[in-house]
């Protein structure tokens, strides 16, 4: 069984921080996603990450694949209360996905 | 493009009962695949469905079943109810390709009382 665990689990932090939250795994995926949700809405796509060593950015948001493709990372900048949610780290098999738990990030103005 | 649509929004039952949820997927999706949110578990994967074939499925008992019809929409079904069973249930649909990129639709929360 794939698994992937996220931390921290909780982040709670002011405006204008930054941060960065983790995924790993000690298996290798083909691919790995993360998803934001917000409370009472499914989780919404913010990046497909595919090549080891790959980083993506995405306004603030700056995305890593790790080189060996089993772990990844999140790095926020300045976050915002807009960016509060569950951010989730997903790895990608034939034709399904293994989420982690989670990271809980709340910013406060 | 209509996104992912499931029905009901909320559902409240007792134990012993049964349910069905529905999903529709993306326009041209053939793969719809459904998850159980919990606080303590996460986002665990139920089953997957492409082209009315079960492709896959996950490590839940039989009481949870599924099917997908001709047009691409999937039910899941729920029966004898458990207090567990509480949940936001998830549908995704996805081209099927292989970086397997699904998009989700709002859930459909269940208490079961």
């Amino acid at each position: 069984t794939q698994l992937l665990e996220q931390s921290p689990q909780f982040l709670s932090i002011q405006e204008g921080e930054n941060l960065t939250v983790y995924c790993n795994s000690s298996s290798v995926f083909s691919s790995l996603q993360w998803y934001r949700q917000e409370p009472g809405e499914g989780p919404v796509l913010l990046v497909t990450v595919v090549t080891g060593g790959e980083v993506k950015k995405l306004k603030r948001l700056t995305f890593q694949f790790g080189d060996a493709r089993k772990d990844s990372s999140l790095h926020i900048t300045a976050a915002q209360p807009g960016d509060t949610g569950l951010y989730l780290c997903a790895g990608s098999g034939y034709s399904t996905l293994t989420f982690g738990k989670g990271t809980m990030l709340l910013v406060s103005p | 493009k209509a996104g992912v649509t499931q029905t009901p929004r909320y559902l409240i039952k007792t134990r012993g009962q049964q349910v069905t949820l529905s999903c529709s997927p993306i326009s041209g999706h053939r793969s719809v695949s459904w998850y159980q949110q919990t606080p303590g578990q996460g986002l665990q994967f139920l089953f997957e469905y492409f082209s009315e074939t079960q492709r896959n499925k996950g490590n839940f008992p039989g009481r949870f079943s599924g099917r997908q019809f001709s047009n691409s929409r999937s039910e899941m079904n729920v029966s004898t109810l458990e207090l567990g069973d509480s949940a936001l249930y998830l549908c995704a649909s996805s081209l099927g390709g292989d970086k397997n990129i699904q998009y989700f639709g709002a859930g459909t929360r269940l208490s079961v009382l």
